[in-house]
Order: structure tokens, then sequence, then C-alpha cells
């Protein structure tokens, strides 16, 4: 199974500040023959499902706010919160739909400073 | 609008079974791969199976193999899974959620509310 390890663990940054999570996965999740990061990103609010932020390592997915970008290749990714708002406190989770199983980093927590 | 509801969650004793089931609906259900990912209190998501959009390719995780079986009802649109010989690392929220794809691992763009599954004596 492919492992994937998020750093931090967990973060705090200023309202409106920049905050930077970070994802490795312990083999490649880009497939050469169409240039595609099998990578996505989740957003968890207390007592809620996952929702799905980022797709295909840096697609946005619909209604899913500017302000929220992913980028990186191969196995280190990073989801960027370029303005932190009071909404965006949550745990935030990378997964590798390369192959199955698909697997999920540990999480990490974004709170406010 | 998408829409998943779980269903069958409870208490169980350890050795003791329980089928979850999962109502889709605004969507085109038999074109998509269905998947159950779980979560423990306090942890990451655990992907626990998934199936093919004509339920012809089903694959499990490690820990579940042997005990869970995945199914759907294309005509009903509804989700199953069948979970026997449940031990107390069974224990968990789970979620039945939507694959991009027909087939295969994928991201899951649906997630359901949820159902608990406590696993005690």
């Amino acid at each position: 199974d492919i492992v994937m390890t998020q750093s931090p663990d967990s973060l705090a940054v200023s309202l409106g500040e920049r905050a930077t999570v970070n994802c490795k996965s312990s083999q490649s999740v880009l497939y050469k023959s169409n240039n595609n990061n099998y990578l996505a990103w989740y957003q968890q609010k207390p007592g809620q499902p996952p929702k799905l932020l980022i797709y295909w390592a840096s697609t946005r997915e619909s209604g899913v706010p500017d302000r929220f970008s992913g980028s990186g290749s191969g196995t280190d990714f990073t989801l960027t919160i370029s303005s932190l708002q009071a909404e965006d406190v949550a745990v935030y989770f990378c997964q590798q739909y390369y192959n199955s199983p698909p697997t999920f980093g540990q999480g990490t927590k974004v709170e406010i400073k | 609008e998408v829409q998943l509801l779980e269903s069958g969650g409870g208490l169980v004793q350890p050795g003791g079974s329980l089928r979850l089931s999962c109502a889709a609906s605004g969507f085109t259900f038999s074109s998509y791969v269905m998947s159950w990912v779980r979560q423990g209190p306090g942890k990451a998501p655990e992907w626990v199976s998934h199936i093919s959009d004509s339920g012809g390719s089903t694959y499990y995780a490690g820990p579940v193999k042997g005990r869970f079986t995945i199914s759907r009802d294309n005509s009903k649109n509804t989700l199953h899974l069948q979970m026997n010989s449940l031990t107390a690392e069974d224990t968990a929220v789970y979620y039945c959620a939507k694959g991009y794809r027909g087939s295969g691992s994928s991201y899951s763009d649906y997630w359901g509310q949820g159902t608990l599954v406590t696993v005690s004596s």
C-alpha cells in the first residue's frame, strides 16, 4: 500500500495569513501516460464527513474558494490556504488514488493563532 | 442534488454481524464506482471497500477481506456492506462515498453523513 505522510500534524495561523500543509507519498502517484497526479485533498470539520477540495493535485472542486490551491508532483504535494479565514479551521487530509487501496494521510489540524 | 444516506449502524457484540445500506439519489448511480470508508474516533479516514459501476469488480482492504462483502443494486440505487465477525477494531463511523469514475481506485466527490458502528460487549 502507498503510505501518505502529512506535515505538520497541526499548525496555528493568524487570520488572513498563509497556511501550508505538506503531503508525501511513499511512491510516485504520477501516471506518466496522462501526466496526472492521482492526489486529492479533503477538508473535515467536526461532526461532518470529509469534503473534497482538490483533485488531480491541483484542480479545485466546484464551489471551493480560490484561496485554496494544490501543487506538487510525483511524491511531494502541498495544500495552500492563501488567506486563512475563520471557517477554514478544520482537519485536512491528502489521499492517493493511484492504486488500490486508496490511502489517506494522517491529517493536519489547522487552527487560528 | 447528490444525496447519500447511510443506515444500519448500531451496537453489536464482538463476533456479530451488521448490514449497512446507502441510498443514493441525484446522479446516475449505475455509472460510478462506490466505496465504503470508515473513520475511527480521532483517526484519519480508512478506505474499506469499493465496487465498480456494474458490480462486477470489488476490492477490499486487508483488515476486512474475508469478513465484509460489498454489493450494489443499481435498480434501487442502493449500496450495501455486509459485515461479519466484527471486532472492536471495526468500531467507526462508516461513510458511503461516490467515486468520479466507473471503476478502480478513485477520489470521492460526495460523501454521506455516516453511520456509527460500535462493536462492544
